[in-house]
């Protein structure tokens, strides 16, 4: 069974890079079928698309936020990697990585999700 | 751009009774319309996904239905469990930059 697990900084100062780590057990992110996604959520809001990267390297970004961030993938450690550079308090949210698969677009399974505050 | 709408924002109900909610796109995204349940503090939990497949190991009270721009989520007999907020999803594989667009949520709340 596929699971996923966020990991990085708590804080991050406003105008630095905010860096975050999936970790996925249980299943290899080269597996065919699947975009590994970054979506996340303000306090008390909804749900904002970050971007999706393919074991490939191929990578779908929301054009809102194009131009701050990179997504990568690291096959030899079974991990997906996000950056976001010039953060500013709009940043902080709640992170949560998922697996999406590309037939039908349903994220399954998610991560717990992990709270990156922006604050100097 | 893909833009959802979902309404209402908030629904207020009482176990037993029989909820929808709906979610509208502004332009036609087939059948590729998946619902999620999210509970305070916990990540969304897939519900449905091709508009009307019910993801594994999720109760029957819940079916979904539409294509094109006009989807709906229904709960047959809201259960405890239940009260939680719905996300749809969009998902527009042929636009890269559209490729998952989310509805602002639907909160079912105790009346």
């Amino acid at each position: 069974q596929v699971s996923l697990q966020e990991s990085g900084p708590g804080l991050v100062k406003p105008s630095e890079t905010l860096s975050l780590t999936c970790t996925v057990s249980g299943g290899s992110i080269t597996k065919h079928g699947y975009y590994w996604g970054w979506i996340r959520q303000s306090p008390g809001k909804g749900l904002e698309w970050i971007g999706n990267v393919y074991h490939s390297g191929s990578t779908y970004y929301n054009p809102s936020l194009k131009s701050r961030v990179t997504l990568s993938v690291d096959t030899s450690k079974n991990e997906v990697s996000l950056k976001m550079t010039s953060v500013t308090v709009a940043d902080t949210a709640v992170y949560y990585c998922a697996r999406q698969t590309i037939d039908v677009g349903a994220a399954h399974p998610w991560g717990q999700g992990t709270l990156v505050t922006v604050s100097s | 751009d893909i833009q959802m709408t979902q309404s209402p924002s908030t629904l207020s109900a009482s176990v037993g009774d029989r909820v929808t909610i709906a979610c509208r796109a502004s332009q036609n995204i087939g059948m590729w319309l998946t619902w999620y349940q999210q509970k305070p503090g916990k990540a969304p939990k897939l519900l449905i996904y091709k508009a009307s497949t019910l993801q594994s190991g999720v109760p029957s009270r819940f079916s979904g239905s539409g294509s094109g721009t006009e989807f709906t989520l229904t709960i047959s007999s809201l259960q405890p469990d239940d009260f939680a907020t719905y996300f749809c999803q969009g998902y527009d594989s042929y636009s890269p930059e559209d490729l998952f667009t989310f509805g602002p949520g639907t909160t079912v709340e105790v009346k």
